[in-house]
Order: structure tokens, then C-alpha cells, then sequence
């Protein structure tokens, strides 16, 4: 079974540039979240989507910042414009969700972003 | 203060060796526990559920105090194989907050 796809899996832009990441869940999980790794903050949850509506922004750091999740196998993280202490990997996860089971999340592989 | 926070290592054990970790976390209201590992540029992974009545798999044994807001993990009979970074995790309401992990290196 294929699990959580992201792309690309690295990125390297310059400071300026628009940045788009891209996930498509797991099929048939109706939770998905972003999040951001870095060594100084760790791993830290920028925003969820419940069916495709986004509950809680609360993590996204600034405007530049935003996501979308257009159906239920598509997700996009963008950063515009980029700063380079954008720089981290950005993680994909998602949930089958209902209770408990929200907490088993499956992370996809991270797209590692570099801002120059 | 961090919500959750673990002992960040790096552990150095030889091979066969016990090794514990712990993690306390800030909010009581905190709904369920976790063990993740992470692999080197991996993603994280769901290693473990942790109950308060504590639970194990395999070689794995997680316990927690709830009135102490404290959690552990302890690897008996250390692998190579479990070289890793091991994140303590809690549910808040909907959201997984992560402690910045403990890295484990198992030598041989």
C-alpha cells in the first residue's frame, strides 16, 4: 500500500521565491496535517485538515505561510515569499482520525527545504 | 517551559545493554501518550501507545504516571538496529505535541 507521498523531496530556492510542497494522503484518511522539523524547535504542527476543511492554523508562523486542501488526496503547503529561516523539513502526516485512533498518524517521507 | 520535554542525549550503550528514557509534559489534561521513533532524515514512526497501567512489546516497556505527568521507555537487550531518535509525544484534544527527542546510539 503506498503511504503518504510528498514532493518534492528536497528543495533548494532563494530567498524571495515562491516555495509550493505538496501531499496526498493515505486514501480514506480524513486527517491531515503539516508540520515543520528543525533542529532548534523540533517537530512542531503548522495546521490540520479534518475532510479537507482546515481546523486549526494556530502553528502557521506568518501570512506567508498558507494551505489548502482542495479533495481529499491533495494538499499544498506554500510559502510565500521565502525567507531562509524558512529552511526545515516540512512533514505530511495523516489520520484515519476517529478518537484514539487520530493519534496513529503516518508521516510521509519530508520534503527538506533550503532557502538561500 | 516546553510542553513536553525529554533528556535530549545522545545515550551511548553497548550492545545487549538496558537503556531508559523519560519525558514529563506540562498539561494534565493530556489525553494519551506515545512513543515515536525517528531514523536519521526518516519520518517519525508510531513505536508505541503508552497506558497508564504501563504495557510492552517485545523488548519494549512503557510506563506512565499521570500524577507525576511523567512518562517512560525502557529498551532491554539493546540492537544495533535501535539507533534512533525516540520522540515522547501527547494528544492534546486533536493535536500530537512532540518533545524534541532523545537520540539513542547502540554500539557494538
Amino acid at each position: 500500500d503506498a503511504g503518504v507521498i510528498q514532493s518534492p523531496r528536497h528543495e533548494v530556492t532563494e530567498m524571495g521565491q515562491e516555495v509550493t510542497l505538496r501531499c496526498k494522503p493515505i486514501s480514506g484518511h480524513d486527517y491531515l496535517f503539516w508540520y515543520r522539523q528543525t533542529m532548534m524547535r523540533g517537530l512542531e504542527l503548522l495546521i490540520y485538515f479534518n475532510n479537507n476543511v482546515p481546523i486549526d492554523d494556530s502553528g502557521m508562523p506568518e501570512d506567508r505561510f498558507s494551505a489548502k486542501m482542495p479533495n481529499a488526496s491533495f494538499s499544498t503547503l506554500k510559502i510565500q515569499p521565502s525567507e531562509p529561516r524558512d529552511s526545515a523539513v516540512y512533514f505530511c502526516a495523516s489520520s484515519p482520525g476517529r478518537g484514539a485512533s487520530l493519534s496513529k498518524q503516518f508521516f510521509g517521507p519530508g520534503t527538506r527545504l533550503t532557502v538561500l | 517551559r516546553k510542553e513536553v520535554e525529554q533528556d535530549p542525549g545522545p545515550f551511548n550503550v553497548p550492545e545487549g545493554a538496558t537503556v531508559a528514557f523519560n519525558c514529563t509534559y506540562s498539561n494534565s489534561a493530556s489525553q494519551s501518550f506515545f512513543w515515536y521513533r525517528q531514523d536519521c532524515r526518516k519520518e517519525p514512526k508510531l513505536l508505541m501507545s503508552v497506558y497508564s497501567s504501563g504495557n510492552e512489546d517485545g523488548r519494549f516497556t512503557a510506563q506512565l504516571n499521570r500524577a507525576s505527568q511523567y512518562i517512560s521507555l525502557l529498551i532491554r537487550d539493546s540492537k544495533l538496529s535501535d539507533s534512533a531518535t525516540y520522540l515522547c509525544v501527547v494528544l492534546y484534544g486533536n493535536k500530537l505535541v512532540f518533545g524534541a527527542g532523545t537520540i539513542l546510539r547502540v554500539k557494538s
